[in-house]
């Protein structure tokens, strides 16, 4: 079946501007997750949505981050006011729900990648 | 707050050697352990995951452990091929349906 999908793989936009990525997560997963990776950073979490709420925003690093999940399925990623400094790879991956050999195993997306001039 | 550490952070070594890739967490409590692979400019794909109660799991050349007792985890890889050069990455969940946490990863490069 089809993995989790992310676009645009890449954005190269100018500082100041707003910007949006998507994420389609496994079909049926009902677990949500962003995460950013920058250089020197590693991975670090952002938002977890749980259907369409999201019971865990404390990785989001400033009110310019929102984020929001609809249908219980794509989920969508902006940020406002881009700055140099949001430049990284944002990746999703999405998780099934919790029941029968449920061991929240999360499946990675292949990242968009964020250039910020 | 957890944290993962990873080492060592680079790895060389010559094709067909056996090899160990070291994590270690600060929290015990941990839900389960998960081992990736990421290849440059690529988004992560999932090894093995280890749930809290189990000691190992093996996939093909791959065998990962868990200590979970000390905070530790090792991935050895036998037989290492040049195809195995990737970005190594160790997390850990606490629970149910809650963020992995990350190691900053080691990786590794296998000479022909």
């Amino acid at each position: 079946g089809a993995g989790v999908s992310q676009s645009p793989s890449n954005k190269v936009t100018e500082k100041g501007k707003d910007v949006e990525l998507r994420c389609d997560p496994i079909s049926g997963h009902t677990a949500l997750y962003w995460y950013r990776q920058s250089l020197g950073q590693g991975l670090e979490f952002l938002i977890y949505f749980q259907g369409n709420s999201a019971p865990d925003k404390s990785g989001l690093p400033s009110d310019r981050f929102s984020a929001e999940r609809t249908g219980g399925s794509v989920s969508t990623l902006t940020i406002q006011r881009t700055q140099q400094e949001d430049s990284a790879v944002y990746l999703c991956a999405s998780s099934p729900s919790p029941g029968q050999d449920y061991y929240n195993e999360q499946f990675f997306g292949p990242g968009t990648r964020l250039t910020v001039l | 707050k957890q944290e993962v550490t990873q080492i060592p952070a680079a790895l060389s070594v010559p094709e067909g050697e056996n090899l160990v890739l070291n994590c270690s967490f600060t929290d015990s409590a941990i839900y389960n352990l998960q081992w990736f692979r990421q290849d440059p400019g690529k988004g992560l794909t999932s090894l093995l995951l280890i749930q809290s109660s189990q000691r190992e799991q093996t996939s093909g050349r791959l065998n990962a452990s868990l200590d979970k007792s000390s905070g530790r985890s090792t991935l050895y890889i036998a037989a290492s091929q040049p195809g195995d050069s990737a970005t190594y990455l160790c997390a850990v969940s606490d629970s149910g349906n809650t963020p992995l946490v990350f190691g900053k990863g080691t990786r590794l490069s296998v000479i022909a």
